[in-house]
Parts: structure tokens; C-alpha cells; sequence
């Protein structure tokens, strides 16, 4: 079955420390991979994604996340945490079963909080 | 601002009720999306509409319907109103029907259904 998989519900970490929050995927065929972010009473806005390519993306607001085949992994991160980065993140990655490659598989989320 | 809009932006409602809600997508955008949001089931899919035809399916209940209009807003129809449909729906657009397009959020429609 096509998943996605974010480990950790709760990411935790003081302002100027580098972040990651962790996404891998299972999906048949190349995978389309995206990150997307939740500020408190927003909607989700698109960060970065993954098409074919270098494996490092650079995203908004100073974000990049690293393709890894091998691990099937998809993992967002930034050099230098701001508290304003504290929010709600998603991955995504594009179903490939036939009939249904227009719609995204989510993640569950993660909660990052930066601590100032 | 995602140049998404949603109507209304909180709803209180009755169970056994019929609501609806609109959005319009971004200028250009031919695909809308609408998604579930909720504490329990987190972000759910329900159902993708291309230039005014139906094009993914997800998790969508018999009770809700969608549809999208000629100038391309789209209404989701939610009937027979439970408490568990309790929840932040959200509509995306974007430019194509590819799921390789991002796609861009509207600030949501809170329902409350008491």
C-alpha cells in the first residue's frame, strides 16, 4: 500500500539550531514528493517539492529537503531555526495506482516548536 | 494570501442539517481540491474536480456531494449532519490537473456541528 510516514508528532528545538523533520514514503514507481506548512488558523502553504532531479530542493523561507532513494526518505530541513518557524508540517507524495496519480497521499503531520 | 477564498469561514449548524460551502480558486486555476481537516483523522482528501469535471476521488461520504461551475468556484454540499463532521474543510486550486502542481490553500471553513 502507498504511504507516507512522518515518525515524530512533536518536533522540539532552540532558535538558531538546525532543524529536521523526518518524512519517508512507500509508493511503486518515481515518487512526487511535497512539503507543505500550517501556521496556527491558516491554511497549508506549499514549501518545496521534489519532481526528478538534484536530490537537494530548495524551498521557501529558507527551507531544503534532501531526496534519499536508498531510504526512501524525503526530510525537511533548515540550517537556522526561527521561533516564527514554529507550525504544523505536512509531506505528501503523489499516488502512482492507476486512476487515482492526480490525488496526494498525506502525512499526519509534525509539530514543530522553536524555542527561543 | 493564497488568492484562494472560502465562504463562510465558521459555520454552526444542527445535526441532521444540510450546509454548503464555496470557494474560489486562484485566478487561472482549473482544479480544486477540497480536504478534511480534523484533530482525530488529520488531513483527509475528499474529492479533486478539473474545469468542472470530477477527477479523484478520496475519502468523500455518500452524505457529501461536490460539484464545480462553469466559472470554475465549486460548492461542497455536506447533508445529514453528524456530530463526527465536526471539522476544518479546506479547498486547494492549482493550475492543472496534475498532481505534480502544488497546490494553493484557502484560510478554510470551521464547521461546528452541535
Amino acid at each position: 500500500a502507498q504511504s507516507v510516514a512522518q515518525p515524530e508528532d512533536q518536533v522540539n528545538v532552540a532558535e538558531g539550531n538546525p532543524l529536521t523533520v523526518k518524512c519517508t514514503y512507500s509508493v511503486s514507481g518515481n515518487p512526487y514528493l511535497f512539503w507543505y506548512v500550517q501556521y496556527p488558523n491558516r491554511g497549508l502553504q506549499f514549501l518545496l517539492k521534489y519532481i526528478t532531479g538534484d536530490n537537494l530542493v530548495k524551498g521557501s523561507y529558507g527551507f531544503e529537503a534532501e531526496f534519499n532513494k536508498s531510504q526512501t526518505s524525503f526530510h525537511l530541513k533548515k540550517p537556522s531555526a526561527l521561533v516564527s518557524d514554529s507550525a504544523l508540517y505536512f509531506c505528501a507524495v503523489r499516488d502512482s495506482n492507476a486512476g487515482n496519480n492526480r490525488k496526494l497521499i498525506w502525512g499526519l503531520g509534525t509539530s514543530l516548536a522553536v524555542n527561543p | 494570501d493564497s488568492g484562494v477564498t472560502q465562504t463562510p469561514k465558521h459555520l454552526i449548524t444542527a445535526t441532521g442539517q444540510r450546509v454548503t460551502l464555496r470557494c474560489s480558486p486562484r485566478s487561472g486555476d482549473l482544479s480544486v481540491y477540497w480536504y478534511q481537516q480534523s484533530l482525530d483523522q488529520g488531513l483527509q482528501f475528499l474529492i479533486q474536480y478539473y474545469n468542472g469535471e470530477e477527477r479523484a476521488k478520496g475519502n468523500i461520504l455518500e452524505r457529501f456531494s461536490a460539484q464545480q461551475f462553469p466559472d470554475l468556484h465549486s460548492e461542497l454540499n455536506l447533508s445529514s449532519l453528524e456530530l463526527g463532521d465536526s471539522a476544518l474543510y479546506f479547498c486547494a486550486s492549482s493550475p492543472r490537473q496534475g498532481a505534480y502542481d502544488e497546490q494553493y490553500f484557502g484560510p478554510g471553513t470551521r464547521l461546528t456541528v452541535t
